[in-house]
């Protein structure tokens, strides 16, 4: 069974651009988390998808977005960005069958703001 | 609110070393934790869970208990590898109602020497 697939895997932007990054999760899979992981503040959650619907969402501000198709596939996109948006930033998906379950990792993407 | 406390690291070892990477936890509920680990370059492959007090996770020679009584997940290795190098995060799922979310520790990394 393939694994979460992320893309694109490396990027670089300038500050005020826009982003937007793709995951797409293991096949079965309901349900995709983002997260953001830099040096400074370590692994930090962005926001969780299920069924098309935002369940959860981390401290970030508004300028971090996200969406879930109805393949389970998501994107997220970061509006206007500053250069404290440089990390990684993984994607992990679950079968959800309850709470709690084991989520997956992709390799993520690594987005550089300069 | 719910958080992990790692040991800080590096953790320096000679090959066939015993290994040990201290994990504690503070959470209102019941959460099932987990240990991941991210060698350079690469996403987190979950290296082993445990859902309920007692229980132990194991993989690949590393091992981990549930102790609620000390509210403990430390990660155990009997002989080290060089190949064992990588960064070792320490995990718990938020067990607020219907929720994958994952809460992290700040990450130990483990240098491993011939």
């Amino acid at each position: 069974k393939a694994g979460v697939t992320q893309t694109p895997r490396y990027l670089i932007k300038t500050r005020g651009q826009q982003v937007t990054l793709s995951c797409s999760p293991i096949s079965g899979h309901r349900s995709v988390s983002w997260y953001q992981q830099t040096p400074g503040q370590g692994l930090q959650f962005l926001f969780e998808y299920f069924s098309e619907t935002q369940r959860n969402k981390g401290n970030f501000p508004g300028r971090f977005s996200g969406r879930q198709f109805s393949n389970s596939r998501s994107e997220m996109n970061v509006s206007t960005l500053e250069l404290g948006d440089s990390a990684l930033y993984l994607c992990a998906s679950s079968v959800t069958r309850e709470a709690q379950e084991t989520q997956y990792f992709g390799p993520g993407t690594r987005l550089l703001v300069l | 609110g719910n958080s992990v406390t790692q040991m800080e690291g590096p953790v320096t070892l000679s090959e066939e070393a015993f290994l040990t990477i201290n994990c504690t936890y503070t959470a209102t509920g019941y959460p099932s934790l987990f240990w991941y680990v991210q060698y350079p370059g690469e996403g987190l492959q979950l290296l082993l869970k445990a859902t309920k007090a007692d229980d132990k996770g194991s993989n690949k020679g590393f091992e981990a208990t549930y102790r609620k009584e000390t509210t403990s997940f430390h990660l155990e290795k009997g002989s080290v590898q060089v190949s064992d190098s990588a960064v070792y995060f320490c995990a718990l799922s938020d067990p607020s109602y219907n929720t994958d979310k994952l809460i992290f520790g700040t990450g130990t990394r483990l240098q491993v020497f011939p």
